[in-house]
């Protein structure tokens, strides 16, 4: 089956450009999440959301920074006025469905990750 | 903010030799993940340890979700080939958070 994609797989961007990254999740997936990974480090949080809900946005840098999932489904991950610094690999990543915390315990909860996307900004 | 300390940062290696890498933190952890990512890929995840003291297999892999919640480790044995890549600790935090937390990775390098 169909897993996470997301697109484009590589932008470049001239600094102060706006640019635009979408994510598709697993189909029927409730959770999705946006992670920021930058060369040689692990991902870190950016976002995440419950259906169209936005839950968490703790892990966003800057108010440049913006996500959307209107419908539940398809998510955009903006950045607005480019920075040299907002160069990484954006990862999106969903979940069939949100941990029960405080102890996740169940594949459900498994967060599965598209192939991201390398945002250059020049 | 939390945070997860992984090493080695890289090891170099023989073919068919077992290989070693853990993962430490300050403070205590809900789940304990291992993923490996390839270059240009996503993490794909490995192996989900869920409850302190569990010790879980798949195939030549084994983890282990430290007593206290504060550790973790994976170990390859017998490797090969297609085991180069960068190995990811990852956990959701005890406060209750959906998000995962991850460590700095462990690049593995095998030479036939």
């Amino acid at each position: 089956g169909a897993g996470v994609s997301q697109s484009p797989r590589y932008k470049v961007a001239k600094r102060g450009q706006d640019v635009a990254l979408r994510c598709d999740p697993i189909s029927g997936h409730v959770s999705l999440f946006w992670y920021q990974q930058a060369l040689g480090q692990g991902p870190e949080f950016l976002t995440y959301f419950q259906n169209e809900a936005q839950l968490d946005k703790s892990g966003l840098p800057s108010d440049r920074f913006f996500a959307e999932r209107p419908e539940g489904s398809v998510s955009t991950l903006k950045i607005q006025r480019t920075q040299q610094e907002d160069s990484a690999v954006y990862l999106c990543a969903s979940s069939l469905e949100a941990s029960v915390l405080p102890a996740p315990s169940s594949y459900t909860d498994t967060q599965y990750f598209g192939p991201g996307t390398r945002l250059t900004v020049l | 903010g939390q945070q997860l300390n992984q090493s080695p940062q890289s090891m170099f290696i023989q073919e068919g030799e077992d290989v070693s890498m853990n993962c430490t933190s300050s403070s205590i952890f809900n789940t304990w993940l291992w993923y490996k990512q390839d270059p240009g890929e996503g993490p794909v995840l490995l192996i989900a340890l869920y409850k302190a003291g569990e010790l879980t297999s798949n195939g030549r892999l084994t983890a282990q979700f430290g007593i206290t919640r504060k550790d973790s480790f994976l170990n390859i044995s017998a490797s090969i080939p297609s085991d180069v890549g960068i190995y990811f600790c990852a956990g959701h935090p005890s406060q209750g958070a959906q998000k995962l937390v991850f460590g700095q990775g462990t690049r593995l390098t095998i030479n036939p």
